[in-house]
């Protein structure tokens, strides 16, 4: 056990719609971090966000947003959902700026759009 | 840019016999690596990590992994394989943008299978 937590385990929706999923991440660790795993682009960095500030950006579309919130947990915001968006997303937290530069992940979500 | 290549997308070894799994970097500085496992429906464990201190590193379960700057590798090995490291191996690359930024870049994974 990571101490990541992520909720909901499974999710299914239909194409267009909004989901929220929800991060937790380990006691103390001010980063927050977002992949997506799908067979077909693999394991993706979406973004990080740093204590409440977003700090680096990787693949993550504009119909997705996230936040860090003042208690550190965070949300990623996935809307217009298209059957390409079913994957697997994870959240990892890490006590960045810190020299270990481990990160730890968590269960994951996955997404299916149908 | 920093990237990892891992060569081989499935491995099959015996129960008992050496694991190999291969990962090789580019990078124009030098790099932090790092090897996961995912194992099915669960997420990502860190197995190992390189970041500039012993070129060989010992990870949990009897992985080690040695950094060969001038082969540009970071192979992950196990002398003797078990049933239960059967699992997916991920290589990554961390890329340090500036003070906290970080991201992990991900090779295209190794699906290890175990024969017994």
């Amino acid at each position: 056990d990571s101490g990541v937590t992520q909720t909901p385990k499974h999710l299914i929706t239909a194409t267009g719609q909004r989901v929220t999923l929800r991060c937790s991440p380990r006691s103390g660790d001010l980063s927050v971090y977002w992949y997506q795993q799908s067979l077909d682009q693999g394991l993706q960095f979406l973004i990080q966000y740093y204590n409440g500030e977003e700090r680096a950006k990787g693949n993550i579309l504009e119909r997705f947003s996230a936040q860090q919130f003042p208690d550190l947990h965070s949300e990623l915001n996935l809307s217009s959902l298209e059957l390409g968006d079913s994957a697997l997303y994870f959240c990892a937290s890490s006590l960045a700026p810190d020299s270990s530069y481990e990160q730890y992940f968590g269960p994951g979500t996955r997404l299916t759009v149908t | 840019a920093q990237s990892v290549t891992q060569l081989g997308s499935h491995v099959s070894v015996s129960e008992g016999a050496l694991v190999l799994l291969r990962c090789n970097y580019s990078s124009s500085v030098p790099p932090y690596l790092f090897w996961y496992v995912q194992y099915p429906n669960q997420g990502l464990q860190l197995l190992l990590k390189y970041t500039s201190a012993a070129t060989l590193v010992k990870g949990i379960n009897g992985f080690e992994a040695e950094f060969k700057k001038s082969e540009t590798s970071f192979h992950l090995t196990k002398p003797s394989a078990h049933m239960s490291d059967a699992a997916e191996y991920f290589c990554a690359v961390i890329r340090i943008s500036s003070g906290s930024a970080r991201q992990l870049t991900f090779g295209s994974g190794t699906q290890l299978t175990v024969l017994p």
